[in-house]
Protein backbone atom coordinates (compact mmCIF):
# COMPACT_ATOMS: atom_id res chain seq x y z
CA UNK A 1 0.00 0.00 0.00
CA UNK A 2 0.67 3.40 -0.01
CA UNK A 3 3.37 5.29 2.42
CA UNK A 4 3.46 8.92 2.92
CA UNK A 5 6.61 10.36 4.59
CA UNK A 6 6.27 13.69 6.07
CA UNK A 7 8.89 16.27 7.65
CA UNK A 8 9.54 18.44 9.86
CA UNK A 9 7.32 17.09 12.05
CA UNK A 10 7.35 20.69 13.91
CA UNK A 11 8.54 23.76 12.53
CA UNK A 12 8.85 27.03 13.79
CA UNK A 13 9.32 30.37 11.67
CA UNK A 14 8.98 33.61 12.69
CA UNK A 15 6.25 36.18 11.09
CA UNK A 16 6.96 37.19 7.50
CA UNK A 17 9.46 34.38 6.80
CA UNK A 18 8.34 31.62 4.33
CA UNK A 19 7.78 27.66 5.85
CA UNK A 20 8.10 24.56 3.59
CA UNK A 21 6.76 21.04 4.21
CA UNK A 22 7.80 18.02 2.39
CA UNK A 23 6.11 14.51 1.73
CA UNK A 24 7.26 11.92 0.24
CA UNK A 25 4.96 8.55 -1.15
CA UNK A 26 5.65 5.45 -2.17
CA UNK A 27 2.74 4.66 -4.88
CA UNK A 28 3.55 5.44 -8.56
CA UNK A 29 0.00 5.02 -9.15
CA UNK A 30 -1.14 7.64 -6.63
CA UNK A 31 -2.26 10.75 -8.45
CA UNK A 32 -3.45 13.45 -6.42
CA UNK A 33 -1.93 15.09 -3.54
CA UNK A 34 -3.89 17.88 -1.57
CA UNK A 35 -3.21 19.44 1.71
CA UNK A 36 -4.90 19.79 4.99
CA UNK A 37 -4.77 22.53 7.85
CA UNK A 38 -5.89 21.48 10.82
CA UNK A 39 -6.68 23.60 13.93
CA UNK A 40 -6.79 21.64 17.28
CA UNK A 41 -10.30 19.48 17.60
CA UNK A 42 -11.33 20.86 13.59
CA UNK A 43 -11.73 18.89 10.98
CA UNK A 44 -9.27 19.58 8.33
CA UNK A 45 -9.39 21.96 5.91
CA UNK A 46 -8.20 21.60 2.40
CA UNK A 47 -5.77 24.60 1.37
CA UNK A 48 -4.21 23.30 -1.78
CA UNK A 49 -4.30 20.14 -4.11
CA UNK A 50 -1.95 19.57 -6.96
CA UNK A 51 -3.22 16.19 -9.85
CA UNK A 52 -0.39 14.08 -10.94
CA UNK A 53 -0.02 15.99 -14.73
CA UNK A 54 0.96 19.13 -12.54
CA UNK A 55 4.49 20.34 -11.53
CA UNK A 56 3.04 23.92 -9.57
CA UNK A 57 0.15 25.26 -8.25
CA UNK A 58 0.04 28.79 -6.48
CA UNK A 59 -3.02 30.34 -4.71
CA UNK A 60 -1.81 33.72 -2.94
CA UNK A 61 1.18 32.62 -0.67
CA UNK A 62 0.55 29.24 -0.66
CA UNK A 63 2.03 26.79 -3.40
CA UNK A 64 2.55 23.31 -3.99
CA UNK A 65 4.97 21.53 -6.06
CA UNK A 66 5.43 17.82 -6.90
CA UNK A 67 7.70 15.78 -8.88
CA UNK A 68 6.52 12.75 -9.64
CA UNK A 69 9.91 11.00 -11.07
CA UNK A 70 10.71 11.48 -7.08
CA UNK A 71 7.70 10.68 -5.60
CA UNK A 72 8.19 13.68 -3.80
CA UNK A 73 5.69 16.68 -3.28
CA UNK A 74 6.21 20.13 -1.20
CA UNK A 75 4.51 22.80 0.17
CA UNK A 76 5.49 26.23 0.39
CA UNK A 77 3.91 29.18 2.45
CA UNK A 78 5.36 32.78 1.98
CA UNK A 79 4.81 35.93 4.03
CA UNK A 80 3.51 33.57 7.23
CA UNK A 81 1.20 35.00 9.59
CA UNK A 82 0.48 34.08 13.11
CA UNK A 83 -2.96 32.67 11.93
CA UNK A 84 -1.02 30.32 9.70
CA UNK A 85 -0.22 28.52 13.27
CA UNK A 86 -1.81 24.55 12.69
CA UNK A 87 -1.18 21.00 11.82
CA UNK A 88 -0.59 20.77 8.34
CA UNK A 89 -1.06 17.23 6.84
CA UNK A 90 0.07 16.20 3.29
CA UNK A 91 -1.59 13.11 1.29
CA UNK A 92 -1.73 11.10 -1.48
CA UNK A 93 -4.87 9.86 -2.83
CA UNK A 94 -4.26 6.08 -5.01
CA UNK A 95 -6.56 3.54 -6.21
CA UNK A 96 -9.71 3.53 -5.01
CA UNK A 97 -10.07 6.87 -4.01
CA UNK A 98 -8.04 5.90 -1.02
CA UNK A 99 -6.11 8.75 0.94
CA UNK A 100 -3.26 8.01 2.85
CA UNK A 101 -1.63 10.96 5.26
CA UNK A 102 1.50 12.24 6.47
CA UNK A 103 1.95 12.22 9.96
CA UNK A 104 1.96 15.79 9.97
CA UNK A 105 3.60 19.37 11.14
CA UNK A 106 3.06 21.54 13.36
CA UNK A 107 3.39 25.21 12.30
CA UNK A 108 4.27 27.95 14.70
CA UNK A 109 4.27 30.96 13.31
CA UNK A 110 6.16 33.52 16.03
CA UNK A 111 4.99 37.07 16.04
CA UNK B 1 -19.96 24.05 -1.12
CA UNK B 2 -19.80 20.83 -0.18
CA UNK B 3 -21.22 19.93 3.81
CA UNK B 4 -20.55 17.15 5.64
CA UNK B 5 -21.92 17.24 8.93
CA UNK B 6 -20.78 14.47 12.34
CA UNK B 7 -23.75 13.21 15.15
CA UNK B 8 -22.98 14.13 17.74
CA UNK B 9 -19.53 16.08 18.27
CA UNK B 10 -18.97 14.14 21.48
CA UNK B 11 -20.42 11.19 23.07
CA UNK B 12 -18.94 9.79 26.36
CA UNK B 13 -19.73 6.61 27.35
CA UNK B 14 -19.61 3.63 29.53
CA UNK B 15 -17.36 0.76 29.07
CA UNK B 16 -18.95 -2.47 27.62
CA UNK B 17 -21.84 0.11 26.25
CA UNK B 18 -22.31 0.43 22.11
CA UNK B 19 -22.46 4.13 20.24
CA UNK B 20 -22.84 5.14 16.72
CA UNK B 21 -21.94 7.90 14.73
CA UNK B 22 -23.77 9.29 12.14
CA UNK B 23 -21.99 10.93 8.99
CA UNK B 24 -23.98 13.17 6.50
CA UNK B 25 -23.81 14.44 3.04
CA UNK B 26 -26.00 17.97 3.23
CA UNK B 27 -25.87 19.02 -0.34
CA UNK B 28 -24.15 16.02 -2.54
CA UNK B 29 -24.42 12.15 -2.77
CA UNK B 30 -21.53 10.89 -1.45
CA UNK B 31 -21.13 6.71 -3.19
CA UNK B 32 -18.51 6.74 -0.73
CA UNK B 33 -17.58 8.15 2.58
CA UNK B 34 -14.58 6.90 4.79
CA UNK B 35 -13.98 6.75 8.60
CA UNK B 36 -11.12 7.90 9.83
CA UNK B 37 -9.72 7.80 13.70
CA UNK B 38 -7.49 10.31 15.03
CA UNK B 39 -5.23 9.97 18.55
CA UNK B 40 -4.17 13.17 20.12
CA UNK B 41 -1.28 14.62 17.99
CA UNK B 42 -1.20 12.34 15.87
CA UNK B 43 -2.32 11.86 11.88
CA UNK B 44 -5.44 10.60 10.30
CA UNK B 45 -5.54 7.00 9.70
CA UNK B 46 -8.09 5.38 7.31
CA UNK B 47 -10.55 2.79 9.52
CA UNK B 48 -12.54 1.59 6.19
CA UNK B 49 -13.96 2.88 3.07
CA UNK B 50 -18.09 2.66 3.34
CA UNK B 51 -19.32 2.27 0.04
CA UNK B 52 -23.37 2.76 -0.57
CA UNK B 53 -25.43 -0.22 -0.73
CA UNK B 54 -22.51 -2.57 -0.10
CA UNK B 55 -20.26 -3.90 2.40
CA UNK B 56 -17.83 -1.61 4.02
CA UNK B 57 -13.90 -2.25 3.24
CA UNK B 58 -11.65 -1.96 6.11
CA UNK B 59 -8.05 -1.31 6.64
CA UNK B 60 -5.79 -4.01 7.98
CA UNK B 61 -6.20 -4.18 11.30
CA UNK B 62 -9.50 -2.76 12.07
CA UNK B 63 -11.81 -5.19 13.49
CA UNK B 64 -15.43 -5.24 11.56
CA UNK B 65 -16.98 -6.67 14.00
CA UNK B 66 -16.04 -3.89 16.69
CA UNK B 67 -16.50 -1.50 14.13
CA UNK B 68 -19.59 -1.60 12.39
CA UNK B 69 -20.47 0.43 9.23
CA UNK B 70 -23.48 0.91 7.35
CA UNK B 71 -24.19 3.05 4.39
CA UNK B 72 -27.75 3.24 3.67
CA UNK B 73 -28.32 5.90 1.28
CA UNK B 74 -26.25 8.30 -0.74
CA UNK B 75 -26.07 11.04 2.31
CA UNK B 76 -25.89 8.85 5.31
CA UNK B 77 -22.95 6.25 6.65
CA UNK B 78 -22.90 4.75 10.37
CA UNK B 79 -20.04 3.60 12.66
CA UNK B 80 -21.17 1.75 15.46
CA UNK B 81 -18.49 0.98 18.04
CA UNK B 82 -19.67 -1.88 19.99
CA UNK B 83 -18.68 -2.84 23.49
CA UNK B 84 -16.41 -0.02 23.70
CA UNK B 85 -13.59 0.25 25.93
CA UNK B 86 -11.31 2.92 27.40
CA UNK B 87 -8.84 2.64 24.13
CA UNK B 88 -11.47 3.18 21.78
CA UNK B 89 -11.63 6.76 23.25
CA UNK B 90 -10.78 8.61 20.13
CA UNK B 91 -11.36 11.24 17.29
CA UNK B 92 -13.62 9.91 15.02
CA UNK B 93 -13.95 11.78 11.39
CA UNK B 94 -15.73 10.92 8.07
CA UNK B 95 -15.28 12.34 4.73
CA UNK B 96 -16.96 12.18 1.74
CA UNK B 97 -16.52 12.32 -1.96
CA UNK B 98 -18.97 14.22 -4.32
CA UNK B 99 -20.31 11.70 -7.11
CA UNK B 100 -21.22 13.71 -9.33
CA UNK B 101 -18.14 15.76 -9.64
CA UNK B 102 -16.38 12.93 -11.18
CA UNK B 103 -12.89 14.40 -12.06
CA UNK B 104 -13.17 15.84 -8.60
CA UNK B 105 -10.52 13.70 -6.05
CA UNK B 106 -11.41 16.23 -3.26
CA UNK B 107 -13.11 14.78 0.35
CA UNK B 108 -15.20 16.86 2.49
CA UNK B 109 -14.71 16.03 6.03
CA UNK B 110 -16.91 15.98 8.53
CA UNK B 111 -16.53 18.08 12.09
CA UNK B 112 -15.67 15.07 13.87
CA UNK B 113 -16.85 13.01 16.94
CA UNK B 114 -14.98 12.74 19.75
CA UNK B 115 -15.63 9.73 22.03
CA UNK B 116 -14.70 9.30 25.73
CA UNK B 117 -15.20 5.68 27.06
CA UNK B 118 -14.96 5.59 30.65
Amino acid sequence: GENVEQHPSTLSVQEGDSAVIKCTYSDSASNYFPWYKQELGKRPQLIIDIRSNVGEKKDQRIAVTLNKTAKHFSLHITETQPEDSAVYFCAATGGYQKVTFGIGTKLQVIP
Amino acid sequence: GAVVSQHPSRVICKSGTSVKIECRSLDFQATTMFWYRQFPKKSLMLMATSNEGSKATYEQGVEKDKFLINHASLTLSTLTVTSAHPEDSSFYICSARDWERGGSYEQYFGPGTRLTVT
